[in-house]
């Protein structure tokens, strides 16, 4: 049973420029949520996608955005970096219906180091 | 605004000691509160989580006690190991929509 999977793993981008992770959720699950954790804090909530659409969002810019597929793997995206948008980047998934839907699964993140 | 306050930041005990990591939140629609553990490099992984009208949940080693009135809780981990050093997130979820993470305790278990 494949656990959540993300890509990539490590990536360094310049300030200005965009980028694009990805994230397969846990099979079984139909909602991804993505996470920013900076260095030495807690995962900090971006944006909530269930059913392709985006159902909840954190305090994050519009710099940020995301895509849910049908198959319900995600993308998040990020325009314009900035430096301080240098964090490890965590997908996690978790069934909606399910009685323990509070429960997240994560991804082993990507880590995104902006120059 | 911090909505979920852990304590202690970090935290260093013997082998076979019970460490304690305590948490309080403030929204009282919180209806989840799961703990999870995470290793340098990787990503959280759950340990336990308890609902609001469950007092206490024991799974393994490791212990949630809850107090609704006073809005807070905390992870007990049992005859602990140099293996359980890690750090410790507990967090608060409503609708199995966001959750809110306290900001973690290291934890160091001495051989």
């Amino acid at each position: 049973d494949a656990g959540v999977t993300q890509s990539p793993t490590h990536l360094i981008k310049t300030r200005g420029q965009q980028v694009t992770l990805r994230c397969s959720p846990k099979s079984g699950h139909d909602t991804v949520s993505w996470y920013q954790q900076a260095l030495g804090q807690g995962p900090q909530f971006i944006f909530q996608y269930y059913e392709e659409e985006e159902r909840q969002r954190g305090n994050f810019p519009d710099r940020f955005s995301g895509h849910q597929f049908p198959n319900y793997s995600s993308e998040l995206n990020v325009n314009a970096l900035l430096l301080g948008d240098s964090a490890l980047y965590l997908c996690a998934s978790n069934p909606r219906t399910s009685g323990r839907a509070g429960e997240l699964f994560f991804g082993e993140g990507s880590r995104l180091t902006v120059l | 605004q911090q909505q979920v306050k852990q304590s202690p930041q970090s935290l260093i005990v013997q082998k076979g000691g019970i460490p304690i990591i305590n948490c309080a939140y403030e929204n009282t629609a919180f209806d989840y509160f799961p703990w999870y553990q995470q290793f340098p490099g990787k990503g959280p992984a759950l340990l336990i989580a308890i609902r609001p009208d469950v007092s206490e949940k024991k799974e393994g080693r490791f212990t949630i006690s809850f107090n609704k009135s006073a809005k807070q809780f905390s992870l007990h981990i049992m005859d602990s190991q140099p293996g359980d050093s890690a750090t410790y997130f507990c967090a608060a979820n409503r609708n199995a929509g966001k959750s809110t993470f306290g900001d973690g305790t290291t934890l160091t278990v001495k051989p």
